[in-house]
């Protein structure tokens, strides 16, 4: 089945303990992009990724680092979080960057 | 400003209505066009993309776009219970997809 998976999906951690987010997909696709969603704010895309090695900065990069060593996975760092990364945040991949994108199922992240 | 507008609601409408929902966009230079749909807690779900001018019909749904007016939209018809959700219009604006806040739409039976 085609799909992007995350890992974990629930996660309450506390201040300044550094966290990795997975990310994965089986469609061979280029591009892949993380994002955060808060109520009222909408999806703001942190990073993305055209290709493998090949990383740039979205709307909202800062606390946050990404790497793209293989083109199926593109995790997410935090190496100090802080109470206001608290948010929901989505994977996606498409084939190309002008391509429709598919979500993986999310991350609820809580720092304390 | 916002790069890419849609009107918060709730929009409602009684089942079997059509919905008729609105985004507006900045960068005249964006080529593609997506409607996704997201219940509560879950992922988006890609419902409709558009690239020209004009409409696009799937199923029940529509999606109509005119780069001169920067505007796109997204028309749901006979609306049931099940399509109550927040709908997101994306718009590519260069190697980046901009989302807008979203519409929620309630369909009442």
């Amino acid at each position: 089945e085609a799909q992007v998976t995350q890992n974990p999906r629930y996660l309450i951690t506390v201040t300044g303990k550094k966290l990795t987010v997975t990310c994965s997909q089986n469609m061979n696709h280029e591009y892949m992009s993380w994002y955060r969603q808060d109520p009222g704010l909408g999806l703001r895309q942190i990073y993305y990724s055209m290709n493998v090695e090949v990383t740039d900065k979205g709307d909202v990069p800062e606390g946050y680092k990404v790497s793209r060593k293989e083109k199926r996975n593109f995790p997410l760092i935090l190496e100090s979080p802080s109470p206001n990364q608290t948010s929901l945040y989505f994977c996606a991949s498409s084939l190309l960057h002008l391509n429709e994108q598919f979500f993986g199922p999310g991350t609820r992240l809580t720092v304390l | 400003q916002k790069e890419v507008e849609q009107n918060s609601g709730p929009l409602s409408v009684p089942e079997g209505a059509i919905a008729s929902l609105n985004c507006t966009y900045s960068d005249r230079g964006s080529q593609s066009f997506f409607w996704y749909r997201q219940y509560s807690g879950k992922s988006p779900e890609l419902i409709m993309f558009i690239y020209s001018n004009g409409d696009k019909e799937d199923g029940r749904f529509t999606a109509q776009l005119n780069k001169a007016s920067q505007y796109v939209s997204l028309l749901i018809r006979d609306s049931q219970p099940s399509d109550s959700a927040t709908y997101l219009c994306a718009v590519n604006g260069g190697n980046k997809l901009v989302f807008g806040a979203g519409t929620i739409l309630r369909v009442k039976s």
